[in-house]
């Protein structure tokens, strides 16, 4: 059964920093790309980033671009993404995502709970 | 950046009945586009991709046309189950999503 579980999220104050973390199983994690999307309180998805199987390819939302990078650790079958100069527009709720191409980007076909992002002083 | 415009933001049905929900494009993305379903307090759900293909354990109800910048989601005979939100999704430039329609029970 394929598992996405993500942790880190929590209230920082705007300008701050965050890591969050997704725990992959139940597939082969190094075998497709993964994503970050996330969903402000009471609004839409928004997709925030995307890597590769390889890490070879990675995209980012133009709202994020410079400030969260994403990341990957294959032998941790973990995703990351380091959020830098947090605002107040950050805040959501973030979901881990699985593609479902196999070493190449496609659609998102499993997807975590998510961790709460409160961005305020 | 692509930017996915869904209509109607709400619609009221009944349950039996057929929904129609429409999601258009800013520009071509081909075929190159995804229907999600999000109940509260859940994470969104596939339910068609790549314009017209459903997703693995969709039901028949669910299906999905179009292509170019004009996309449709028909639900053919409404289950109380599928009162939801609906997102369209396209990834022919990265990735963007719609604003949503929200499928209420009328």
């Amino acid at each position: 059964e394929v598992q996405l579980v993500e942790s880190g999220g929590g209230l920082v104050q705007p300008g701050r920093s965050l890591r969050l973390s997704c725990a992959a199983s139940g597939f082969t994690f190094d075998d497709y790309a993964m994503h970050w999307v996330r969903q402000a309180p009471g609004k839409g998805l928004e997709w925030v980033s995307g890597i590769s199987w390889n890490s070879g390819s990675i995209g980012y939302a133009d709202s994020v671009k410079g400030r969260f990078t994403i990341s990957r650790d294959n032998a941790k079958n973990s995703l990351y993404l380091q959020m830098n100069s947090l605002r107040a527009e950050d805040m959501a709720l973030y979901y881990c995502a699985k593609d479902r191409g196999y070493s190449g980007y496609d659609w998102f076909d499993y997807w975590g709970q998510g961790t709460l992002v409160t961005v305020s002083s | 950046e692509i930017v996915l415009t869904q209509s109607p933001a709400t619609l009221s049905l009944s349950p039996g009945e057929r929904a129609t929900l429409s999601c258009r494009a800013s520009q071509s993305v081909s075929s190159y586009l995804a229907w999600y379903q999000q109940k509260p307090g859940q994470a969104p759900r596939l339910l068609i991709y790549d314009a017209s293909n459903r997703a693995t354990g969709i039901p028949a109800r669910f299906s999905g046309s179009g292509s170019g910048t004009d996309f449709t989601l028909t639900i053919s005979s409404l289950e109380p189950e599928d009162f939801a939100v609906y997102y369209c999704q396209q990834r022919s430039n990265w990735y963007s999503f719609g604003q949503g329609t929200k499928l209420e029970i009328k």
